[in-house]
């Protein structure tokens, strides 16, 4: 079946420490998205990127960083920098035009 | 710059009876509009989109949305709602004129009540 894979489903970590999320899709889809969601807040966009090897800050990439080196895949590094990195993180995927975003299951982080 | 709102946190309907949820945004040119549901702890799920056409969009599990250029709103409404419906609810906007940039309102949470 094609979808979107986000692993782990749980992700604990020590302040200070860099942590890569995972998200990896077979849908042969161009655009991938990252998203945070709090309570309250809804989703906010952090990255996405249209095609390979190219990517765009969204509207909260402070103390994230992305990479795009396959179709397939577009990992997430919060870094030590994300003042507030405790979150469920939200990867997406989109096909051409207007067709909507597939969704993966997500990463809760927590950093203490 | 493109945003999106939904001014209720949550909206509580009996069973039965028809429910609205809101959504009104802006954008520079013409928007391409989605409603997406959220049950806890998955991703989301697409029900409906308006891209161009009727103002009125039929999607899945029964909802539909109406899309007023006016009041640039584009509510989420079913005419008979059902338990299995508490959820919540995310409407998202994108600008047809600008680049894959999709933004997301704040979520309403539908709860029904049996």
């Amino acid at each position: 079946d094609g979808g979107i894979t986000q692993s782990p489903k749980y992700l604990f970590r020590k302040e200070g420490q860099n942590v890569t999320l995972s998200c990896e899709q077979n849908l042969n889809h161009d655009a991938m998205y990252w998203y945070r969601q709090d309570p309250g807040q809804g989703l906010r966009l952090i990255y996405y990127s249209q095609i390979v090897n190219d990517f765009q800050k969204g509207d909260i990439a402070e103390g994230y960083s992305v990479s795009r080196e396959k179709k397939e895949s577009f990992p997430l590094t919060v870094t030590s920098a994300q003042k507030n990195p405790t979150a469920f993180y939200l990867c997406a995927s989109k096909g051409v035009g207007n067709s909507p975003l597939h969704f993966g299951n997500g990463t809760r982080l927590t950093v203490t | 710059a493109q945003s999106v709102a939904q001014p209720e946190d949550q909206v509580n309907v009996a069973e039965g009876n028809p429910l609205t949820v809101k959504c009104t945004y802006s954008v520079s040119g013409n928007p391409y509009l989605f409603w997406y549901v959220q049950y806890p702890n998955r991703g989301l799920q697409f029900l409906l989109k308006y891209i161009t056409g009727d103002n009125l969009v039929k999607g899945s599990y029964g909802f539909e949305a109406e899309f007023n250029k006016s009041q640039t709103s584009f509510h989420l409404k079913k005419p008979s709602a059902l338990v299995s419906d508490s959820a919540l609810y995310f409407c998202a906007v994108r600008d047809i004129g600008g680049a894959s940039k999709i933004i997301f309102g704040s979520g309403t949470r539908l709860s029904i009540r049996p």
